[in-house]
């Protein structure tokens, strides 16, 4: 039974540029939520899609979008990079709603100079 | 805002002893709480806790929500090195989607 995958592993971008993060949930999950994870803190939360569709998003601004697609899996997009935007970003999987037990998956990091 | 406060921030300990940590929450719309721990990446489901003062327990972790005191504690009994990672703790609530609001987590080292 696969689990949350996501993809890159690493990247590295520079300031200003567009990055887009990967996610597959786990199988038989239909909601997908992303998290931004800084050094020494907890992750917190950018938004969950479910249908397809945005259902509730955090404190982040619009840079931050995000897409689901008709096989549940997902994707992050961060335009304008900013510094202050490196992190290790974690998808979650779960099923149905409310989507309460999440599942993460290994995350992606990001380094923007 | 949505708050999560756990103690202690970080902990020593040796092979064999007990801990307890601590979770403290002021949320929205409040569903049910959930711990993670977390070694190098993704954070590892452990519980999740809806109904006040009802135990969930997996192994030597135990955990207990009590939603009056809007609080939950997590106990490791018996702990073994493998145990050292962040324990994270995440109140599910807002709208009925399901977010989940992070503490800063509590670092458990623990030496052989």
């Amino acid at each position: 039974d696969a689990g949350v995958t996501q993809s890159p592993t690493h990247l590295i971008k520079t300031r200003g540029q567009q990055v887009t993060l990967r996610c597959s949930p786990k199988s038989g999950h239909d909601t997908v939520s992303w998290y931004q994870q800084a050094l020494g803190q907890g992750p917190q939360f950018i938004f969950q899609y479910y249908e397809e569709e945005e259902r509730q998003r955090g404190n982040f601004p619009d840079r931050f979008s995000g897409h689901q697609f008709p096989n549940y899996s997902s994707e992050l997009n961060v335009n304008a990079l900013l510094l202050g935007d490196s992190a290790l970003y974690l998808c979650a999987s779960s099923f149905g709603q409310p989507s309460y037990e999440q599942y993460f998956g290994p995350g992606t990091r990001l380094t923007v100079t | 805002e949505d708050k999560v406060v756990q103690s202690p921030l970080s902990l020593v300990v040796h092979e064999g002893d007990t801990v307890t940590l601590n979770c403290s929450y002021e949320v929205t719309n409040f569903r049910s709480l959930l711990w993670y721990k977390q070694e190098k990446k993704a954070p590892t489901f452990l519980f999740m806790l809806t109904s006040s003062g009802i135990e969930k327990k997996s192994g030597r972790l135990s955990s207990i929500l009590d939603k009056k005191e809007l609080s939950s504690i997590l106990n490791i009994t018996a702990t073994q090195t493998g145990d050292s990672a962040i324990y994270l703790c995440a109140p599910a609530g807002g709208t009925s989607y399901g977010k989940l609001t992070f503490g800063q987590g509590t670092i458990l080292t623990v030496h052989p």
